[in-house]
């Protein structure tokens, strides 16, 4: 069946920091990639997307690239805030023509420092 | 945009007793999935509609559990009897279905507490 794995967290930073936060995965066909940021006592936000390969989805400083080779959607930004401190999802759903379950990473927690 | 609404936002409750939790997806979305968040499972997917119709279940615990959707704009999800481990944060997610448009967009949960 379809699974994510992510890099253990958490993941603790200094302020204008590199964040890097590794995502791969394992699907039959093409799906489509996410990634969403759940703050605490809140619910989970899109963050960006891609739907298909060489794709960059990109929000907010956040960058990810769909990378069919070596199936992975790893998160990026070059500086971090300590606004960005939340809990990070990646997430994959099959491309069958109508809306289908999201498969989910276990998710890694960043907390970022001054 | 509202968003995808949920109610109630918290619920305490005591073993054996009924709970019904309520979603409000976003208006134009055709598709509609109930998650559960705990600390030791994750995020775990229990049931998606598409078009007011139920497409898989088989997340759905057991039976105590149950979820309707009975027009675009309404779906509910009720444990009876409740019980102690069923306590968690439950998330609806609404999606518009369309290709290049399959990202979920969740309600701020629902968190239960099973006395």
């Amino acid at each position: 069946g379809d699974s994510v794995t992510q890099m253990e967290g958490p993941v603790t930073l200094s302020e204008e920091a590199f964040l890097t936060i590794n995502c791969t995965y394992t699907a039959t066909g093409y799906p489509s990639l996410f990634w969403y940021v759940q703050y605490p006592g809140e619910g989970l936000q899109l963050l960006l997307k891609a739907t298909k390969a060489d794709d960059k989805g990109s929000n907010k400083g956040f960058e990810a690239t769909y990378r069919k080779e070596t199936t992975s959607f790893h998160l990026e930004k070059g500086s971090v805030q300590v606004s960005d401190s939340a809990v990070y999802f990646c997430a994959l759903t099959r491309n069958t023509g109508t809306a289908s379950k999201l498969t989910f990473g276990t998710g890694t927690r960043l907390q970022v420092t001054l | 945009d509202a968003g995808v609404i949920q109610s109630p936002r918290h619920e305490v409750t005591e073993m054996g007793q009924e709970v019904t939790l309520r979603c409000k997806p976003i208006s134009g979305h055709n598709s509609l999935f109930w998650y559960r968040q705990t600390m030791m499972r994750g995020l775990e997917l229990l049931i998606y509609f598409n078009n007011n119709v139920p497409i898989d279940d088989s997340g759905m615990p057991e039976d105590r559990f149950s979820a309707k959707m009975p027009n675009a704009s309404f779906s509910t999800l009720k444990i009876q009897p409740s019980e102690p481990r069923d306590s968690a944060v439950y998330f609806c997610a609404s999606s518009s279905g369309q290709p290049g448009g399959y990202e979920q967009y969740f309600g701020p949960g629902t968190r239960l507490t099973v006395t």
